[in-house]
């Protein structure tokens, strides 16, 4: 099982801030299956990254992830209000098929 | 695209089964996978598995002894049953859609709102 660990578990910023979140994989974890999603509460999670580095439809460019391998990160440029969240990371493909990181909570400073 | 549409009974007794339907609005099923992924507070978002439009499924084998995922294409919808349920079943599930793109990769991009099943004597 592929085990994804995400640091900080908590990132305090001020909007207009720039927020770099990280996601570390036990074993490698091909581009193409790694994705980031945001969580408000009581919604469902929202794909905001797949294929480590695609923004999905609608998201905005001040969204940008990178990495490879077994370390990757989510970038939010410029904080605005709607972004304060959990974000979580998630691996396609490794069996069990879907595993999840623990989640950063970004919050306001 | 719409939301998926889910539902199910919320409120469950120990060792009773588990009962959820995943309703695809506007669409085939056919090309995606089709998941079920449920959330605790304490271990976080667990895939559940996943099936797709011809029937063939995948599950999580922490649960594999006790789930089974279904597939009715005549109505657009799935289905998750999960037997003799305890408390530590007690989550949000969610249903969500998972599309490949060759080019950039795996992507779940279209989730359920969730339903809060709660096991209690």
């Amino acid at each position: 099982e592929i085990i994804l660990t995400q640091s900080p578990d908590t990132l305090s910023l001020s909007p207009g801030a720039r927020a770099t979140l990280s996601c570390r994989a036990s074993q490698n974890v091909g581009s193409k299956h790694l994705a980031w999603f945001q969580q408000k509460p009581g919604q469902a999670p929202r794909l905001l990254i797949f294929g480590a580095s695609s923004r999905a439809s609608g998201i905005p460019d001040r969204f940008r992830g990178s990495g490879s391998g077994t370390d990757f990160t989510l970038t939010i440029s410029r904080l605005e209000p709607e972004d304060f969240a959990v974000y979580y990371c998630q691996q396609y493909g490794s069996s069990p098929q879907v595993t999840f990181g623990g989640g950063t909570r970004v919050e306001i400073k | 695209q719409e939301q998926l549409q889910q539902w199910g009974a919320g409120l469950l007794k120990p060792s009773e089964t588990l009962s959820l339907t995943c309703a695809v609005p506007g669409g085939s099923l056919g090309g995606y996978y089709w998941n079920w992924i449920r959330q605790t507070p304490g271990k976080g978002l667990e895939w559940i598995g996943e099936i797709n439009h011809m029937g063939s499924a995948n599950y999580n084998s922490s649960l594999i002894s006790r789930v089974t995922i279904s597939v009715d294409t005549s109505r657009n919808q799935f289905s998750l049953k999960l037997r003799s349920v305890t408390a530590a079943d007690t989550a949000v599930y969610f249903c969500a859609r998972l599309g490949y793109d060759f080019y950039k990769g795996y992507m779940m991009d279209n989730w359920g709102p969730g339903t809060l099943v709660t096991v209690s004597s």
